[in-house]
């Protein structure tokens, strides 16, 4: 079936280190994948998307990598920040026009 | 600009009642979604819409029912809470297809 999931649940990093965020997708013919940030109390906000023709795509501080031949997607995020902390989801578009979010990592920041 | 908006943004119901999740967007958005969140989960989709007139079933769509008869409003309805819906509820929408979604805040409901 179609599935999402996330091969760290936490993940405590010292303020000014690079953070990676991995996910797992189960569904080949996904095509679209997505990346967002939640907040306590607040939905969840977009940070990155990379479609299934590229491997690499890359924003402020953050990189999104996409290995099909594994179906392994990360997020990267440089010089974390303490306001960097929070639940971060990856989401895919499944053929079949759903987002299926995985469970989530919930990223700590040492000050 | 509002983006998307959810009322109310919380609720308390009595197993067996019903209520109506409201969700509007101003973006003109064709894709529009809704999903719940349990404490430490992810979100899980329970019906979403490519387009006016058009619904279809997520992972979770039993015991709630959806509309679409405009491209702006998107309720959810429970037609009889029980427990097991008390969860906090999110309405997203999107341009269209493969692009980026964008969240309201919530609402939590509660079903005692």
């Amino acid at each position: 079936g179609e599935s999402v999931g996330l091969h760290l649940p936490t993940l405590s990093v010292q303020e000014g280190d690079n953070s990676i965020i991995n996910c797992a997708y189960s569904n080949s013919a996904s095509d679209y994948f997505i990346w967002y940030k939640q907040e306590s109390g607040k939905g969840p906000q977009f940070i990155i998307d990379i479609r299934s023709n590229m491997d690499k795509r890359q924003g402020q501080r953050v990189t999104v990598l996409l290995n099909k031949t594994v179906k392994h997607l990360s997020l990267q995020i440089a010089a974390t920040q303490p306001g960097d902390s929070a639940v971060y989801f990856c989401a895919e578009e499944t053929s079949y026009d759903k987002v299926i979010f995985g469970p989530g990592t919930s990223l700590s920041v040492i000050p | 600009n509002a983006g998307v908006t959810q009322t109310p943004k919380f609720q308390v119901l009595k197993t067996g009642q019903s209520m109506t999740l409201q969700c509007a967007q101003d973006m003109n958005h064709e894709y529009m979604s809704w999903y719940r969140q349990d404490p430490g989960m992810g979100l899980r989709l329970i019906h979403y819409s490519v387009g006016a007139g058009i619904t279809d079933q997520g992972e979770v769509p039993n015991g709630y029912n959806v509309s679409r008869s405009t491209t702006e409003d998107f309720p959810l309805r429970l037609l009889s809470a029980a427990p097991s819906q008390t969860s906090v509820y999110f309405c997203a929408s999107s341009f269209r297809l493969n692009t980026e979604a964008f969240f309201g805040q919530g609402t939590r409901l509660t079903v005692v």
